[in-house]
């Protein structure tokens, strides 16, 4: 049973470009979860979704950023014009049922130049 | 508004000895309260979790009392051991009601000298 996976592991975007971000869930997991975590600190909740629905949008910045998972592939977060402070290692988790147990995949490291 | 204080920042304990590692939450509808640990370049892995009925759950080496009165939690590492380096993360999420995620704390940098 494989679990979260995320790709890509490691992405290079210069500013101003668009970066897309994969999680594939967990094999029957239909809740998912992104968190963006910055050097030394901890993970920052950004959007709760499920297939086809935004739960709760709440850590998501209000403009730039954007999240889907849609009924057919893995979910995806994007992030349009690129900016510097972007720079960070953004983690998926996905789970059973909704705020219960949450799986986190490898991460996907993203570098603004 | 930190609703998740989690101490030491670091942390370095001789093999063998108990690492402590403690949390402080805020928010009371909280009621599921997990343990996270991650080596450099990996995802964190979920190491054990507990809900406010008990107030301590261990599985192997590891524990968490929980103080459910002081809004307090910590994991205890018994016997620790040199693969047990990583950082630690204490989180917390209401799982009735509200639709968040995980709350997390900003890690702890454990290190254990052989």
């Amino acid at each position: 049973n494989a679990g979260v996976m995320q790709n890509p592991r490691h992405l290079v975007r210069r500013r101003g470009q668009e970066a897309r971000l994969r999680c594939s869930p967990m094999k029957g997991h239909s809740h998912v979860y992104w968190y963006r975590q910055l050097p030394e600190e901890g993970l920052k909740f950004m959007v709760y979704l499920q297939k086809e629905n935004i739960i709760d949008e709440s850590g998501m910045p209000k403009e730039r950023f954007s999240a889907e998972f849609p009924k057919e592939g893995p979910s995806i977060l994007r992030i349009q014009q690129v900016v510097r402070g972007d720079s960070a290692a953004y983690f998926c988790a996905s789970s059973l049922q909704g705020r219960t147990e949450a799986f986190f995949g490898q991460g996907t490291r993203l570098t603004v130049v | 508004q930190q609703q998740v204080k989690q101490s030491p920042q670091s942390l370095i304990v001789q093999k063998g000895g108990i690492s402590i590692i403690n949390c402080a939450y805020e928010n009371t509808a909280f009621d599921y309260f997990p343990w996270y640990q991650q080596f450099p370049g990996k995802g964190p892995a979920l190491l054990i979790a507990i809900r406010p009925d008990v107030s301590e759950k261990k599985e192997g080496r590891f524990t968490i009392s929980f103080n459910k009165s002081a809004k307090q939690f910590s994991l205890h590492i018994m016997d620790s051991q040199p693969g047990d380096s990583a950082t630690y993360f204490c989180a917390a999420a209401a799982s009735r009601g509200g639709a968040d995620g995980l709350t997390f704390g900003k890690g702890t940098h454990l290190i254990i000298q052989p």
